[in-house]
């Protein structure tokens, strides 16, 4: 299965900053995805990133917020704009073998705390 | 409204017992359910998947069932182990994505 390297796995940010998360995969995948884990709940899906064009953000979500870049098959990046406390978050990378009835593979996380 | 809804008190059991997790979902209809494992500061880990049309599957001391009328699916471990303990997380497919459940935290007892 993919091996998927996220960073940085923690910050520690200012309110009003921004910070960027990297997640680079070893192999080429199809589906990449961006999820967001608060403490003791479920993961919330982000966005799709889609290589060569733009995300596809499920609703409460906004590009202007998050904006991804998905330059080619192996790396994206999620951005999480204009910090505030309920950004404090785990934030996580995940990729697809292909349709719903495959597995997903995630990374590590980004354990993210705003000042 | 669509719910999946798994046990938030923590499963405390004696090593060698089966270890039984649910997750229940309301208003979906799901074609495939997954179970994932996640430990402390990592992402989750996949497990089993089982499709709509499969009552049971088994990998290894895993065993998921799947029920469509019940809108139910069970995960075992039998002869659980201390490296069992972790956060259980079922998830389900909804239109294009996975949807996950908050997870069962399990805790195996030397």
């Amino acid at each position: 299965s993919a091996v998927i390297s996220q960073k940085p796995s923690r910050d520690i940010c200012q309110r009003g900053t921004s910070l960027t998360i990297q997640c680079q995969v070893d192999s080429q995948v199809t589906m990449m995805f961006w999820y967001r884990q608060q403490p003791g709940q479920s993961l919330t899906l982000i966005a799709t990133a889609n290589q060569g064009s733009e995300a596809t953000y499920e609703s409460g979500f906004v590009i202007d917020k998050f904006p991804i870049s998905r330059p080619n098959l192996t790396f994206s990046t999620l951005t999480v704009s204009n910090l505030s406390p309920e950004d404090s978050s785990i934030y996580l990378c995940s990729v697809g073998e292909g349709g719903l009835d495959q597995p997903q593979h995630f990374g590590d996380g980004t354990r993210l705390s705003i000042l | 409204s669509q719910k999946i809804e798994q046990n938030s008190e923590a499963l405390n059991i004696q090593e060698g017992k089966t270890a039984t997790l649910t997750c229940n979902y309301t208003n979906y209809s799901p074609a495939y359910l997954q179970w994932y494992r996640q430990d402390p500061g990592r992402g989750p880990v996949f497990l089993l998947l089982i499709r709509e049309n499969e009552k049971e599957k088994r990998k290894e001391r895993l065993k998921v069932t799947f029920d469509t009328t019940l809108k139910q699916s069970l995960f075992h471990i039998t002869a659980s182990q201390p490296a069992d303990s972790a956060t259980y997380l079922c998830a389900l497919d909804s239109s294009y994505k996975l949807i996950f459940g908050s997870g069962t935290r399990l805790l195996v007892r030397p």
